[in-house]
């Protein structure tokens, strides 16, 4: 069955670039696509950004200077990447499988990320 | 960006009562080539993932119940719950894919009276 899991530190100092790994399993990376969204604590959804089967990559326009996403097929991981983090990024973050052609159908359980020194 | 407008913020509600949450788009979510509204709707509980409900604005996902009931095209739409049951207490997000960036509306948080 589909599933994705979200890793990566809970703690990232301000900043610094904050890593995380979707890992993903049941589904072909090369045939699906894979995306980022976060929560900060309390408030809405923010989609951040996906990679396609393609490897082609889409990012939100206010984090794109910040922000990458990559994968490693081999592995079934995507990877998002995002720098200069500051006290507002704190929040939990999702990997998310859209069925075609971008309702979100399939979540990671999502990893908290708290940025503070 | 399209902007996604939900209301009300937060709504208490009783069991067994119906309800009605609204999402307006800046600009229609209708596209010609199909006929069809590019929107969804989720349910987030505490402490879960966002669960996915309603897709192409009225197509239930397998396995919601059909209490839930999505309506609405061009720029503006609807989540109906009716005869509301206490798990449905929830927050509950509409989200466009008719472009990127993906925008969700800000959320409506249904609660008990």
């Amino acid at each position: 069955q589909v599933q994705l899991k979200e890793s990566g530190p809970g703690l990232v100092q301000p900043s610094q670039t904050l890593s995380l790994t979707c890992t993903v399993s049941g589904f072909s990376l090369t045939s699906n696509s894979v995306h980022w969204v976060r929560q900060p604590p309390g408030k809405g959804l923010e989609w951040m950004g996906g990679i396609w089967g393609d490897g082609s990559t889409d990012y939100n326009s206010a984090l794109k200077s910040r922000l990458s996403i990559s994968r490693d097929t081999s592995k079934s991981q995507v990877f998002l990447k995002m720098n200069s983090l500051q006290t507002d990024d704190t929040a939990i973050y999702f990997c998310t499988r859209p069925g075609y052609p971008g309702w979100f159908d399939y979540w990671g359980q999502g990893v908290m990320v708290t940025v503070s020194s | 960006d399209i902007v996604m407008t939900q209301s009300p913020s937060s709504l208490a509600v009783s069991a067994g009562e119906t309800v009605t949450i609204n999402c307006k788009s800046s600009q229609s979510l209708l596209y010609s080539g199909n006929q069809k509204n590019y929107l969804a709707w989720y349910q987030q509980k505490p402490g879960q993932s966002p669960k996915l409900l309603i897709y192409w604005a009225s197509t239930r996902q397998s396995g919601v119940p059909d209490r839930f009931i999505g309506s609405g095209s061009g720029t503006d739409f609807t989540l109906t719950i009716s005869s509301v049951q206490a798990e449905d207490l929830a927050i509950y997000y509409c989200q466009q894919y008719y472009d990127t960036p993906y925008t969700f509306g800000a959320g409506t948080k249904l609660e008990l009276k």
